[in-house]
């Protein structure tokens, strides 16, 4: 799997959008790119994935380049809840064996 | 979303001694399931992949006599710490696949904390 690079920490004041990067400059075709957080002391929770287009949910948006080779993934109206280390991760397509490798991931602290 | 449970979420043992840890998928069957350990202020660190009704595959450096997996049924696996030290508390999690999806998503459980005194 392609390895990702991202922002050690990061802040945002209560209410902004929180915009988190993420560099997989060397991500294959058939990798897909899935974002996770993890709240102090409990298991990481999905937020989205996406392969080639821009996604959203009821949590974020991720942006995709087009070239692939990197992300960003946007809480629009971030609360004092969404402090927590985030996790960009790209996994192949089928990798259904496959457990996923934790990068360090960027700690997001929302400022009240 | 699908549900992944662990249990116990804490415990403490005495040197020496040996933990059970369970992790069941509630609403779903998961033929892979996956323990990770985490130390403080470190990331999730995969130690072993789990898969129903075979042996578990474990990562470069896991001893796999020190840390037996079973996953006897498609809900659940366990991981038994054996001789417990205290080098070995940390946080563990378990996560899982559902079967029926090929992307790609885990769904993960709360963690157990372990300390041995």
């Amino acid at each position: 799997d392609a390895k990702t690079t991202q922002p050690p920490s990061m802040d945002c004041a209560e209410g902004r959008a929180a915009n988190l990067p993420c560099n997989h400059s060397t991500i294959s075709g058939n990798e897909y790119v899935y974002w996770y957080r993890q709240i102090h002391s409990q298991g990481p929770q999905y937020i989205i994935h996406g392969l080639k287009n821009n996604e959203t949910n009821e949590m974020a948006s991720l942006i995709i380049t087009e070239d692939r080779k990197s992300s960003t993934l946007i809480l629009p109206h971030a609360t004092l809840r969404d402090t927590a280390v985030y996790y960009c991760i790209a996994l192949r397509s089928g990798g259904g064996a496959d457990g996923l490798t934790f990068g360090k991931g960027t700690h997001l602290i929302i400022q009240p | 979303g699908a549900v992944v449970s662990q249990h116990p979420s804490r415990v403490i043992c005495k040197s020496g001694t040996s933990v059970k840890i369970e992790c069941r998928s509630l609403d779903f069957q998961a033929t892979t399931m996956f323990w990770y350990r985490q130390f403080p202020k470190q990331s999730l660190m995969l130690m072993a992949t789990s898969n129903e009704g075979s042996k578990a595959t474990y990562e470069q450096g896991v001893e796999k006599d020190k840390f037996l997996i079973n996953h006897a049924s498609l809900t659940l696996s366990t991981l038994t710490v054996t001789s417990a030290h205290p080098e070995d508390s940390s946080f563990y999690i378990c996560s899982a696949r559902a079967t029926s999806v090929i992307t790609g998503e885990l769904f993960f459980g709360e963690g157990s904390r372990l300390t041995v005194l």
